[in-house]
């Protein structure tokens, strides 16, 4: 019973690079929605899905994209990475609960 | 969007002392869930809240949901030192507030 997988748990990368942060969950739910968490500032919604097809802004969703071809994946890319994006990046997988994956540690010099 | 904002920030007590943090909004919630999180983990649902003046208990942590529902409150008695972590409080927005950082000391 996987949950909500998170790959890769660390990366670190050069400023200006692009790279993909998976997610995959295996409950068939229909909502999955992607963090980051800062020090001090608790989890901030970047994108969300609400199904197949569908995706939406969240609070800070600059310099990131999302697609959900899948109901399962549901991956967050950056497209240029930034020292600002340097932070801990959680996907969820449903909403009442959310079931978080246990993170993407991203490092950007 | 609804702002929340978690009091204390920090919070350090010793094993067996009894402690209550807080999740306030000026807008009104038609639901609230609580989440523990743990070092290097995602946050775990504890408990959701959905009526007003509502109160839930799970073993030693006593959930209420205000009159108004506006504002939350988590009471832990007897703390342990399993019981450290950061609480957070999400609303139906999904928007989380900052949270409070919790320390039991043996």
């Amino acid at each position: 019973n996987a949950g909500v997988t998170q790959t890769p748990k660390f990366q670190v990368l050069k400023t200006g690079q692009s790279m993909t942060l998976q997610c995959a969950q295996d409950m068939n739910h229909e909502y999955m929605s992607w963090y980051r968490q800062d020090p001090g500032m608790g989890l901030r919604l970047i994108h969300y899905s609400v199904g197949a097809g569908i995706t939406d802004q969240g609070e800070v969703p600059n310099g990131y994209n999302v697609s959900r071809s899948t109901t399962e994946d549901f991956p967050l890319r950056l497209l240029s990475a930034a020292p600002s994006q340097t932070s801990v990046y959680f996907c969820a997988s449903g909403n009442q609960p959310q079931h978080f994956g246990d993170g993407t540690r991203l490092s950007i010099l | 969007t609804q702002l929340l904002e978690q009091s204390p920030q920090f919070l350090s007590i010793q094993e067996g002392e009894n402690l209550t943090v807080y999740c306030n909004s000026s807008s009104v919630f038609s639901s609230l869930q609580w989440y523990r999180q743990e070092p290097g983990e995602g946050p775990v649902l504890l408990v959701t809240v959905v009526t007003g003046g509502e109160v839930k208990k799970l073993k030693r942590l006593t959930f209420q949901f205000g009159d108004a529902r506006k504002d939350s409150s988590l009471h832990i008695t007897a703390a342990q030192t399993g019981d450290t972590g950061l609480y957070l409080c999400l609303n139906n927005d999904m928007r989380f507030g900052a949270g409070t950082r919790l320390t039991v000391k043996p």
